[in-house]
């Protein structure tokens, strides 16, 4: 079956550091992959997505490269803000469903 | 409003009683999708419907989960006789087409409790 594993948390950086979440997946057929961010007090919100291998996504200085040969969708942000501190969820979609199997989540806290 | 709408917002049960949690997605989404968050972890699949169909429903964990999307528009999730383990936030999600490269859309939740 379809599976998401995510690098433990919780992260904490300071402002204007470099971020990494990693992401590796296990799926048969050719999923798309997706990044989720819920902020304090909110819902679920797509950040960024990859529909096929080599595709890079990007939103609000997010990237992450869909990565079929090492089955992963590494997320990176270059310098951080205190308003990206969040939980972000590493998911993968059944391409004929848009069925999302989650990772477990990453907690991030930026510090000023 | 534009987003997904889900009521109420908390839930406290009793255990052994039931409950109905309500949905109500994006105008025109085709898909919509139940989801169970327990503490600390991402979401778990439940069931999904396309328009009134549902044509999944292999991640609800016993059959005292329910649910229905009758009109295809407005999803209730029924959980009979409510165990401690049912404690979790229960997330809505629809999408506009079946296909899994269209994202989907969350709504805030329902946090239901059981004593």
């Amino acid at each position: 079956g379809n599976s998401v594993t995510q690098m433990e948390g919780p992260v904490t950086l300071s402002e204007e550091a470099f971020l990494t979440i990693n992401c590796t997946y296990t799926a048969t057929g050719y999923p798309s992959l997706f990044w989720y961010v819920q902020y304090p007090g909110e819902g679920l919100q797509l950040l960024l997505k990859a529909t096929k291998a080599d595709d890079k996504g990007s939103n609000k200085g997010f990237e992450a490269t869909y990565r079929k040969e090492t089955t992963s969708f590494h997320l990176e942000k270059g310098s951080v803000q205190v308003s990206d501190s969040a939980v972000y969820f590493c998911a993968l979609s059944d391409r004929d469903l848009g069925k999302l199997t989650f990772g477990q989540g990453t907690i991030l806290t930026v510090h000023p | 409003g534009a987003g997904v709408s889900q009521s109420p917002r908390y839930k406290v049960a009793k255990r052994g009683q039931d409950v109905a949690l309500r949905c109500d997605p994006i105008s025109g989404h085709v898909s919509l999708f139940w989801y169970q968050q327990a503490l600390g972890q991402g979401p778990e699949f439940l069931t999904y419907f396309q328009n009134e169909a549902q044509l999944d429903k292999s991640g609800l964990p016993s059959d005292r989960f329910f649910a229905e999307r009758p009109e295809g528009s407005v999803s209730t999730l029924k959980i009979q006789r409510t165990q401690q383990e049912d404690s979790a936030v229960y997330l809505c999600a629809s999408s506009l087409t079946d296909r899994g490269t269209s994202p989907l859309h969350f709504g805030n939740g329902t946090r239901l409790t059981v004593t």
